[in-house]
């Protein structure tokens, strides 16, 4: 079965640090997505992104956050300064252009620890 | 979005069915109900999705009542790996659209 796989699994970053979380969503998914979950707490939308473009964005999503397609197979987060309240687990997703309206599908997830 | 309420906990018998409740009842008529689940530490995974018919997938059912106010997810033989946190998402089924998780019910299922 296709899965959105994530690298790596833990990262490890000192504060002010730059950190790029990696992302290969399915292969035929068009739609793609990142959240992050601060640990005991709910799962939050970051950034929507389709056509090379920003779809939507939470206010989480702020100057220090980038996304970027690369190539035709990943798709990116880059924090370029991170603080100590970005320690997260950051979840990618996605979903395919279809009209049936499937679900998103998620990757297992990148551990970020910010020291 | 139109907002769900979902009890917090809930506990099952290994091998009995699961009936995860959900209140939708502000519902619009062009939104649908999501399932997603988490299981400890691990990303959201899709269930199944539904309008207002009942719908069935190798994982689960869903059950919507007819005026849509509210639904269940019925896990019908459940196993201890179903042990995880349900999500029901009321949303517009765009594929661009933001899931918003609330706090969803912790499922416990124990032998």
């Amino acid at each position: 079965e296709p899965e959105v796989t994530q690298t790596p699994s833990h990262q490890v970053t000192q504060m002010g640090q730059e950190v790029i979380l990696r992302c290969v969503p399915i292969s035929n998914h068009l739609y793609f997505y990142w959240y992050r979950q601060i640990l005991g707490q709910k799962v939050e939308f970051l950034v929507s992104f389709y056509n090379n473009e920003i779809s939507e964005k939470s206010e989480i999503f702020d100057d220090q956050f980038s996304v970027e397609r690369p190539d035709g197979s990943n798709f990116t987060l880059k924090i370029r300064s991170t603080k100590l309240e970005d320690s997260a687990m950051y979840f990618c997703a996605s979903s395919a252009l279809t009209s049936g309206g499937e679900g998103q599908y998620f990757g297992a997830g990148t551990r970020l620890s910010v020291l | 979005d139109a907002k769900t309420t979902q009890p917090p906990s809930m506990d099952c018998a290994e091998g009995r069915a699961a009936n995860l409740p959900c209140n939708h009842s502000t519902i619009s008529g062009n939104e649908y109900v999501y399932w997603y689940r988490q299981i400890h530490s691990q990303g959201p995974q899709y269930i199944i999705h539904g309008l207002k018919n009942n719908e069935t997938n190798e994982m689960a059912s869903l059950i919507i009542t007819e005026d849509r106010k509210s639904s269940t997810l019925i896990l019908p033989h459940a196993t201890l790996r179903d042990t995880a946190v349900y999500y029901c998402i009321v949303r517009v089924k765009e594929y661009r659209n933001k899931l918003v998780f609330g706090a969803g019910t912790i499922l416990r299922v124990k032998s």
